[in-house]
């Protein structure tokens, strides 16, 4: 399966700290992106990784890709009661033409 | 700059009944592609389109069909509505000169309910 599994389901934090988010997948890819939704309404997107790339920043995000362990995660430093959403990784099967993939997403609640 | 518009916002629907929801790409923006998400789960890809015609599909039943437009806009029509047909449907668009290294742009999506 191409998909995207995305580890933990849910993630409760408090405001400040920082968040990790984890994404597995099976197939060569080539580019893994990093998606939020709020309260089930549209997809922004956040950060695109290639697979020749190991890290990325955009301003409190931090994404990291290991393609030999076929992973990825996304660290939000610095948590806010506004990054309260969903988070989901989607892939960019070298296979799979123009289609994303993604996961299931990981659950973000930071109280403030 | 006006962003990936769609409509309507919710729809409610008989089983059986067909649908027709609609997309506006961002501006500048000349394929679209049609995702759907049902509760609780990541989207799912249904097609894109691209110099009015379908260029890619993924695993939905010749029901899920759609259509772009000239000016790029573009509609999803799924015919014999199923229960299971009730989720968000979700349209991205993008410029295909970019290259496969961008992220899409999504609208805010179609509520859709069959009862």
């Amino acid at each position: 399966s191409q998909q995207g599994e995305e580890d933990p389901q849910a993630l409760s934090i408090q405001e400040g700290e920082n968040a990790t988010m984890n994404c597995s997948y099976k197939t060569s890819i080539n580019n893994l992106q990093w998606y939020r939704q709020n309260s089930g309404r549209g997809l922004v997107h956040l950060i695109l990784i290639r697979s020749n790339e190991r890290e990325k920043h955009s301003g409190r995000l931090r994404v990291t890709l290991d393609t030999s362990k076929k992973s990825s995660s996304l660290l939000i430093t610095a948590s806010r009661a506004a990054d309260t959403a969903s988070y989901f990784c989607a892939l960019r099967g070298v296979n799979a033409g123009n289609m994303l993939t993604f996961g299931g997403g990981t659950r973000l609640m930071v109280k403030p | 700059d006006a962003g990936v518009t769609q409509s309507p916002t919710h729809l409610i629907k008989t089983r059986g009944q067909q649908v027709t929801l609609r997309c506006s790409p961002k501006s500048g923006h000349d394929t679209v592609s049609w995702y759907q998400q049902a509760l609780g789960q990541g989207p799912q890809f249904i097609f894109q389109y691209y110099e009015e015609e379908e260029r890619q599909r993924g695993n939905f039943p010749d029901r899920f069909s759609g259509h772009q437009f000239p000016n790029y806009s573009s509609e999803l029509n799924v015919n014999a509505l199923l229960l299971g047909d009730s989720a968000l449907y979700l349209c991205a668009s993008s410029l295909a000169l970019q290259g496969n290294n961008y992220g899409y742009t999504f609208g805010s999506g179609t509520r859709l309910t069959v009862v």
